[in-house]
């Protein structure tokens, strides 16, 4: 079985400044990462996607993951911040090689508030 | 091209009363999937779908939830006998038909907020 845990359920921080949205899983396989975005009343959107090669992973509006297996983490960063990025972000992983199709588990998600 | 689309994108309801909720993926999408989302609590996964058939049905949380998908394109989600623990919403999923390469994204549509009085 899998778990994610996202380790602050709010996040504020004020705009230009970088952040951390941090992420550990718990799992007895391999697994791919992602990072979902959800901007308010709207579905959730892709943002970033580990399967496989290099740790680091960029994804989308200048967000970047990394992979860390002996951590079990997989922190998402941005060095600065806009307004536009409040939202909530969730963590998520799929067991590798799942063979009853392909389930994601979704962490509680990270509400991120940008401050003027 | 259109997204994946939900109705209705509100539902108040009495408890006890049935609903229905409706999901329309993209088309050509063979992979569908049922979530509940949950206030402070993140995607809880209830049900997926390959085609018509439901390969795995593990997390839906009683049997007065249920599902079907027809002619591989729209799937119902049902809820018998509302409580208000029912309260949440439920989001679609779409992807392209697992197992022909590692990785399908998943595309979501925008919920429906079901409340249950």
């Amino acid at each position: 079985a899998q778990s994610v845990t996202q380790l602050d359920s709010q996040v504020p921080v004020f705009e230009e400044a970088p952040v951390e949205l941090r992420c550990n899983y718990s799992s007895s396989v391999s697994v791919y990462l992602f990072w979902y975005v959800q901007y308010p009343n709207q579905g959730l959107q892709l943002l970033l996607k580990y399967l496989s090669g290099s740790t680091l992973v960029k994804g989308i509006n200048g967000f970047e993951a990394e992979f860390n297996k002996s951590q079990t983490s997989f922190h998402l960063r941005k060095p600065s911040v806009h307004i536009s990025d409040t939202a909530e972000y969730f963590c998520a992983v799929s067991p590798r090689g799942y063979t009853g199709g392909f389930k994601t588990i979704f962490g509680a998600g990270t509400r991120l508030f940008v401050k003027a | 091209g259109a997204g994946v689309s939900q109705s209705p994108s509100n539902k108040v309801t009495e408890k006890g009363k049935d609903v229905e909720l409706r999901c329309d993926p993209i088309s050509g999408h063979t992979a569908l999937y049922w979530y509940r989302q949950s206030l402070g609590q993140g995607l809880e996964f209830l049900i997926y779908f390959q085609g018509n058939s439901a390969p795995d049905k593990s997390g839906l949380p009683s049997d007065r939830f249920s599902a079907e998908r027809t002619g591989g394109s729209v799937s119902t989600l049902t809820i018998q006998r509302t409580q208000q623990e029912d309260s949440a919403v439920y989001l679609c999923a779409s992807s392209l038909g697992t197992g022909q390469k590692p990785y399908n994204e998943q595309f979501f549509g925008p919920g429906t907020r079901l409340t249950v009085l």
